[in-house]
């Protein structure tokens, strides 16, 4: 039973650059949660997405970041004109249902040039 | 607001010996689950415990044990028989029950010493 797939493991991006993050849920896992995590830090709560449906996107910066989770494929983190502040570990998690146990993907290391 | 404080950024340990990480949160709610994910050099994030508020008996998963005070708002994890391989960063977290985001504290990062 395979866990949270996330691809790339490790992404190099210029400045102004757009960088994609993919994350596979776990299988039945129809919740998804983005995280970041900065150098020496906890991690921190992005978005949370069901089927083609964003839910919470609190933690989400209003621009150039976004995140959609379609009904085929895997749920995608997207950040457009990336700027060296976005380098960080991004992990996706994965629930069964809401509030219950999130399962972590290995991260996604950006590193922005 | 709701927070996670872990007051010890590092801490060391003797091979085959006990340790205690501490951590303490900060919420108004009644309903909430606790958790101490494990994160290894590899950077992967491995649920060690989880804890339901509700629950007075504290949980319990092989050599890992928790020590939940409810009313103190504390939530310490007990690694007993430490092995080379418990070195790791170690985030204490929790998550309401109304709510999605897990809210992380900021990490412990255990050494263990052969």
């Amino acid at each position: 039973n395979a866990g949270v797939m996330q691809n790339p493991r490790h992404l190099v991006r210029r400045r102004g650059q757009e960088a994609r993050l993919r994350c596979s849920p776990m299988k039945g896992h129809s919740h998804v949660y983005w995280y970041r995590q900065l150098p020496e830090e906890g991690l921190k709560f992005m978005v949370y997405l069901q089927k083609e449906n964003i839910i919470d996107e609190s933690g989400m910066p209003k621009e150039r970041f976004s995140a959609e989770f379609p009904k085929e494929g895997p749920s995608i983190l997207r950040i457009q004109q990336v700027v060296r502040g976005d380098s960080a570990a991004y992990f996706c998690a994965s629930s069964l249902v809401n509030r219950e146990t999130q399962y972590f993907g290995p991260g996604t290391r950006l590193l922005v040039l | 607001a709701q927070t996670v404080t872990q007051s010890q950024p590092e801490m060391s340990v003797q091979e085959a010996e006990t340790v205690t990480l501490s951590c303490t949160y900060d919420t108004s709610e009644s309903d909430y689950y606790l958790f101490w994910y494990k994160q290894p050099p590899s950077r992967q994030m491995i649920l060690v415990i989880r804890q339901e508020a509700y629950k007075q008996q504290n949980a319990t998963e092989n050599r890992f044990s928790v020590n939940f005070q409810k009313a103190a708002k504390s939530f310490s994890l007990k690694i007993s028989d430490s092995q080379l391989g418990d070195a790791a960063m170690y985030f204490c977290a929790s998550l309401l029950n109304r709510d999605d985001k897990i809210i992380f504290g900021k990490g412990t990062r255990l050494h263990i010493l052969p």
